[in-house]
């Protein structure tokens, strides 16, 4: 079975300061893991996804996030959040063994709050 | 190209009526999914098509919703009839084989009265 987890509801942060989404992920393979970010009454908008090598992704507006196969995680961070940056965020995962099956799983979403 | 457009923006509509949702994938991508945004349940997946065929539709709550896609430019999800309870934004996606991202439009927010 294919599962995401986003473990955190909600997470404020301080302008300028690091920010973290966390996600853990569930597949019975090797995954294909994404980032979308949400802004209010908006769809959803891809930032990054891992798929295969560097395990460090770089995606849209200075994010990024580390696979880390050990830990089953893909969090995302970036380094000086911005009160733009504030949004709901959901990590999607896809298992790479299931050929012909192009559906992703997202979690939850995690709303951050970047305060000024 | 102007990514995935949906049909109306809005809609608000009395219990009993049917509801029609329409959807444009971006040109050239094969697979459309539709999906349901709600506070309670988060974004739930209801049907994907593959080449304008369904391939999974378990998400599909119970028989009034129904969906299709008769070519490869457009795609319906109805409601019928329609209940309070469907109160969500409902969204369209598409993907290329290759790419495996989903790329989302901007989505229709439907309200039952």
């Amino acid at each position: 079975a294919q599962s995401v987890a986003q473990p955190e509801d909600q997470v404020n942060v301080a302008e300028g300061n690091p920010l973290t989404v966390k996600c853990t992920y569930s597949v019975s393979g090797n995954p294909y893991l994404f980032w979308y970010v949400q802004y209010p009454n908006r769809g959803l908008q891809f930032l990054l996804k891992y798929i295969t090598g560097d395990n460090l992704v770089k995606g849209s507006y200075g994010f990024e996030a580390e696979f880390n196969k050990s830990q089953t995680s893909f969090h995302l961070k970036k380094p000086s959040a911005l009160v733009s940056d504030s949004a709901l965020y959901f990590c999607a995962v896809r298992d790479k063994i299931k050929t012909g099956a192009n559906n992703l799983f997202f979690g939850t979403g995690t709303r951050l709050t970047v305060i000024p | 190209d102007a990514g995935v457009i949906q049909s109306p923006r809005h809609e608000v509509t009395e219990m009993g009526q049917e509801v029609t949702l329409r959807c444009k994938p971006i040109s050239g991508h094969d697979y459309l999914f539709w999906y349901r945004q709600t506070m309670m349940r988060g974004l739930e997946l209801l049907i994907y098509f593959n080449n304008n065929v369904p391939i999974d539709d378990s998400g599909m709550p119970e028989d009034r919703f129904s969906a299709k896609m008769p070519n490869a430019s457009f795609s319906t999800l109805k409601i019928q009839p329609s209940e309070p309870r469907d109160s969500a934004v409902y969204f369209c996606a598409s993907s290329s084989v290759a790419g495996e991202t989903q790329y989302f439009g901007p989505g229709t927010r439907l309200l039952v009265l």
